[in-house]
């Protein structure tokens, strides 16, 4: 079955950089594209930006311009999300999801990433 | 503040019916189709249950329905059943500019 599973929980000091993996399987992995949403602790859901993982696109909102980052490896059928420069209000959980046409199935099981000195 | 506008919470009984709305612009909701709902259950992954304003994928009971008018969407919950309480997301495509914007999240209570 279409399958999406992400690295384990992270903690990191304000300043540092997280890199978080969603491993792809039982689907063509270029075949569609992977956005990530995150969830703040209270808060809801906050789209962070797409990758396509045929030729590499990514699309950003302007919020995240400069400070994330996808990358992906088909060789692994692996999409990575890099954010820099963490703030405490970046604690949150990061899903990663198949994007199908701007709309989100599969999800990844999540991500806590805690943002603490 | 959430591009989309989401009441923070609904409830109906069991077997009842229940509509959340999602309310957006002419940028978003009001121009493309691609409005998408979510069924969120704390600890786990949401869950697609709707996606181009009324479609049901897979596995979806069709309880679940969807509808759009102007720059208001809805998810209409019948037959209210316990397994339904949870937090329901709406999401639409907002253009090249902004791409996906969610609603802030509707709880859902089954009394």
């Amino acid at each position: 079955q279409v399958q999406l599973m992400q690295s384990g929980a992270e903690g990191k000091e304000p300043g540092a950089s997280v890199k978080v993996s969603c491993k792809a399987s039982g689907y063509t992995f270029t075949n569609y594209g992977i956005s990530w949403v995150r969830q703040a602790p209270g808060q809801g859901l906050e789209w962070m930006g797409w990758i396509s993982p045929l030729n590499g696109n990514t699309n950003y909102p302007q919020k995240f311009q400069g400070r994330v980052t996808m990358t992906t490896d088909t060789s692994t059928s692996t999409v990575y999300m890099e954010l820099r420069s963490l703030k405490s209000d970046d604690t949150a959980v990061y899903y990663c999801a198949r994007d199908n046409w701007n709309s989100f199935d599969p999800w990844g099981q999540g991500t806590l990433v805690t943002v603490s000195s | 503040q959430s591009a989309l506008t989401q009441p923070p919470s609904a409830s109906g009984s069991p077997g009842q019916s229940v509509a959340i709305s999602c309310t957006g612009t002419s940028g978003d909701v009001g121009t493309y189709d691609y409005v998408s709902w979510y069924q969120h259950h704390p600890g786990k992954a949401p869950k697609l249950m709707i996606y181009e304003v009324n479609k049901r994928p897979s596995g979806v009971p069709d309880r679940f329905s969807g509808s759009k008018s102007g720059n208001t969407a809805s998810l209409t919950v019948s037959g209210l059943q316990a397994e339904d309480e949870a937090d329901y997301y709406c999401s639409s495509y907002a253009g090249s500019a902004y791409f996906i914007v969610f609603g802030g999240g509707t709880k859902l209570t089954v009394l």
